[in-house]
């Protein structure tokens, strides 16, 4: 099993530009989860999934979309880019809601 | 609200050292507690939890102890190892969806 598999690995973005953050998780997990790590700071997380189809908010939502298609592929959008969304970001995914499996992160930058 | 505070690092220890690192949270109901660990450049990983209080998590010799009355849920290791340098982030997760997790604790241990 690979895990969790995040791409890209590092992206820097100018601001106003879009891109989609790719997770994918080979567990057949139905818990899914977007969290941003900003220096100094816990994971916050951002938006969640308990099974395709559904999605939902978590603490700092704004400026972010997803989608759950499928069970195994959860990606993370931002539309207009801004430099507050310079941080590292972290996909997991959850067989029960207690142990979150991570991906290894993205790191982004907003200039 | 649901909140986790940890003891501000870096913490910086002798090999065979004993650690404690600190956490209280702040939560309604019955959370659960979780210890997740950072090696530099990966992401997180679980290293031990408890669901209920006065459960005792444990791993890799690792403990920590979930104390409803002091809302604390302390990390200790008795005999601290190079290989232990991290970062140790202390979670909770009350609502069965989503997670909150502390700062972040950094820890070096030198030979």
């Amino acid at each position: 099993n690979a895990g969790v598999t995040q791409t890209p690995k590092f992206r820097i973005l100018k601001i106003g530009q879009s891109m989609t953050l790719q997770c994918t998780q080979d567990m057949n997990h139905n818990y899914m989860y977007w969290y941003r790590q900003d220096p100094g700071m816990g994971l916050k997380l951002i938006y969640y999934s308990v099974g395709a189809g559904i999605t939902d908010k978590g603490e700092v939502p704004n400026g972010y979309n997803v989608s759950r298609s499928t069970t195994e592929d959860f990606p993370l959008r931002l539309e207009l880019a801004a430099p507050s969304q310079t941080s590292v970001y972290f996909c997991a995914s959850s067989f029960n809601a207690y142990e979150q499996y991570f991906g290894p992160g993205t790191r982004l930058t907003v200039t | 609200g649901n909140s986790v505070t940890q003891m501000e690092g870096p913490v910086t220890l002798s090999e065979e050292a004993f650690l404690t690192i600190n956490c209280t949270y702040t939560a309604t109901g019955y959370p659960s507690l979780f210890w997740y660990v950072q090696y530099p450049g990966e992401g997180l990983q679980l290293l031990l939890k408890a669901t209920k209080a006065d459960d005792k998590g444990s791993n890799k010799g690792f403990e920590a102890t979930y104390r409803k009355e002091t809302t604390s849920f302390h990390l200790e290791k008795g005999s601290v190892q190079v290989s232990d340098s991290a970062v140790y982030f202390c979670a909770l997760e009350n609502t069965g969806n989503q997670f909150y997790f502390g700062t972040g604790t950094s820890l070096t241990v030198i030979p």
